[in-house]
């Protein structure tokens, strides 16, 4: 079992649809984490950072983290094409690594 | 502000030639830097990391090796290239136990 999980998708949805990215992890350690969005051949780019339990919000983007049940969602509201790209997630604990997702590749139609 | 720098960025490299790819980090001190590889259709993988200078803790045995000669560099090195060393190379930083951030990346292709 990988210790995050994550459907690669594709996910489509047309322009402004809401859209839900979802992980779960196994590791109960794990106490920060992080949703990356990565442009085909460009390097990944942090989007939003989550310590432990609950919702962190930055504009169109809604982070969750339910430690209970060791799910983390990415809500992206208002979608529009230029957020066509792969989404990771990723988790870290009382260690220097994280682990990451295999990523979602979302693909918003105009 | 800080800024992470890798190159080259794109390379094509023959089977059995060595491998140098260099990263460094600008506008911070001390960071933890970490070299991963991407394959198509999959997840990062981590190669190495390192704490400090001459610190290095591989995760994967490879033909790779990683060094750090200065606080702010890191490099990824092979003697031999293989066919299964093709891939996007990508460098991170992060403070301790806290978000990475990554460069631009490497693709190399070994023919």
């Amino acid at each position: 079992q990988k210790e995050v999980e994550q459907d690669p998708g594709p996910l489509s949805v047309p322009e402004g649809a809401i859209v839900s990215l979802n992980c779960t992890y196994s590791n109960s350690a794990f106490q920060y984490f992080m949703w990356y969005r990565q442009y085909s051949r460009k390097g990944p780019e942090l989007l939003m950072y989550t310590y432990s339990s609950g919702n962190k919000e930055d504009g169109r983007f809604t982070a969750q983290v339910d430690k209970s049940s060791k799910y983390i969602s990415l809500f992206i509201r208002d979608s529009q094409p230029s957020d066509s790209a792969t989404y990771l997630c990723a988790a870290g604990g009382s260690f220097q690594k994280l682990v990451f997702g295999t990523g979602t590749r979302l693909l918003v139609s105009p | 502000s800080q800024t992470i720098h890798q190159w080259p960025a794109t390379l094509v490299q023959p089977v059995g030639s060595p491998l140098s790819l260099e990263c460094t980090v600008e506008g911070t001190s001390n960071p933890n830097l970490y070299w991963y590889r991407q394959a198509a259709g999959r997840g990062l993988q981590l190669l190495f990391y390192s704490v400090g200078i001459g610190q290095i803790s591989s995760e994967v045995p490879q033909n790779l090796s990683a060094s750090r000669p200065q606080d702010r560099q890191f490099i990824l090195s092979s003697k031999k290239l293989l066919l299964s060393d093709s891939g996007f190379y990508l460098c991170a930083w992060s403070r301790t136990l806290s978000e990475q951030y990554f460069g631009p990346g490497t693709r190399l292709t070994v023919t």
